[in-house]
C-alpha cells in the first residue's frame, strides 16, 4: 500500500515571497509518479506539477518546482513569487499503476494562505 | 474540448436513501475513477472503471457501486446512505493504453457535493 504524509496542515506566506510545502511518501513500487494538486475554494482539483520517479531531474512548471529526494521518499513543492491566487489547499499524491488498474493516493493537504 | 463533467452539482438526501452521481469523461478518455473527499481531508479512492468493468477498488463497503456505459460515462451509486457519506465526490478520467496502463494523467471534474441529513 502507498501512504502520503503532509505534516503542515496550514502555512502562510507574504505575496511575492517563496514558500515550500513538505510531503513524504511510502511505496514499494519501483516506478511511480508523484503529483501536487491545488484545490481552491471552488474545490476543483487542479494539477500543479508531476514528477516521474525514474527521472532524477526535478520537475519545474513556471513558478512551481519540486525537490524530489527518492532515497528519502521526500517530495516538496516550492512556490516562488507567491501570488494571491495561489491561496488554496495543496495536496501531494502518489500514483500507482498495475495492469489491473491505477489509483492516486492523496495526503491530508496543506492549506496555504498568501497574504497581501 | 469538453473536460470532465459531473452532475448534479449539489445533492441533499436523508439517511437510508439511495443516490446516483454521474460523470462524463474528457473527450478521448476511456477510464473513470471515483474519489470521496470528506471535509478537511484528502480524496480517498473508491473504484475505477474501464471497459465497463470495475478494475480496482478502494476500502469502501459494498453500498458503493458503480457502472460504466459504452460511451465511457459512469455512475456512482450509494445505497442506505449514512451521515458519514456526506462528502465531495470527485470523478477523474484518463486514457488506458494497449498495455492496460493509463500513463498517470487523471483529469478531475468539479465534483458533486452530497449532504446526508
Amino acid at each position: 500500500a502507498q501512504t502520503v504524509t503532509q505534516s503542515q496542515p496550514e502555512m502562510s506566506v507574504q505575496e511575492a515571497e517563496t514558500v515550500t510545502l513538505s510531503c513524504t511518501y511510502d511505496t514499494s513500487e519501483s516506478n511511480y509518479y508523484l503529483f501536487w494538486y491545488k484545490q481552491p475554494p471552488s474545490r476543483q482539483m487542479i494539477l500543479v506539477i508531476r514528477q516521474e520517479a525514474y527521472k532524477q531531474q526535478n520537475a519545474t512548471e513556471n513558478r512551481f518546482s519540486v525537490n524530489f529526494q527518492k532515497a528519502a521518499k521526500s517530495f516538496s513543492l516550492k512556490i516562488s513569487d507567491s501570488q494571491l491566487g495561489d491561496t488554496a489547499m495543496y495536496f501531494c499524491a502518489s500514483f500507482r499503476e498495475e495492469t489491473s488498474g491505477s489509483r492516486l493516493t492523496f495526503g491530508e493537504g496543506t492549506q496555504l494562505t498568501v497574504n497581501p | 474540448d469538453a473536460g470532465v463533467t459531473q452532475s448534479p452539482t449539489h445533492l441533499i438526501k436523508t439517511r437510508g436513501q439511495q443516490v446516483t452521481l454521474r460523470c462524463s469523461p474528457k473527450s478521448g478518455h476511456d477510464t473513470v475513477s471515483w474519489y470521496q473527499q470528506a471535509l478537511g481531508q484528502g480524496p480517498q479512492f473508491i473504484f475505477q472503471y474501464y471497459e465497463e468493468e470495475e478494475r480496482q477498488r478502494g476500502n469502501f463497503p459494498d453500498r458503493f457501486s458503480g457502472h460504466q456505459f459504452p460511451n465511457y460515462s459512469s455512475e456512482l451509486n450509494v445505497n442506505a446512505l449514512l451521515l458519514g457519506d456526506s462528502a465531495l465526490y470527485l470523478c477523474a478520467s484518463s486514457s488506458t493504453g494497449v498495455y492496460g496502463t493509463s500513463g498517470s494523467m487523471q483529469y478531475f471534474g468539479p465534483g458533486t457535493r452530497l449532504t446526508v441529513l
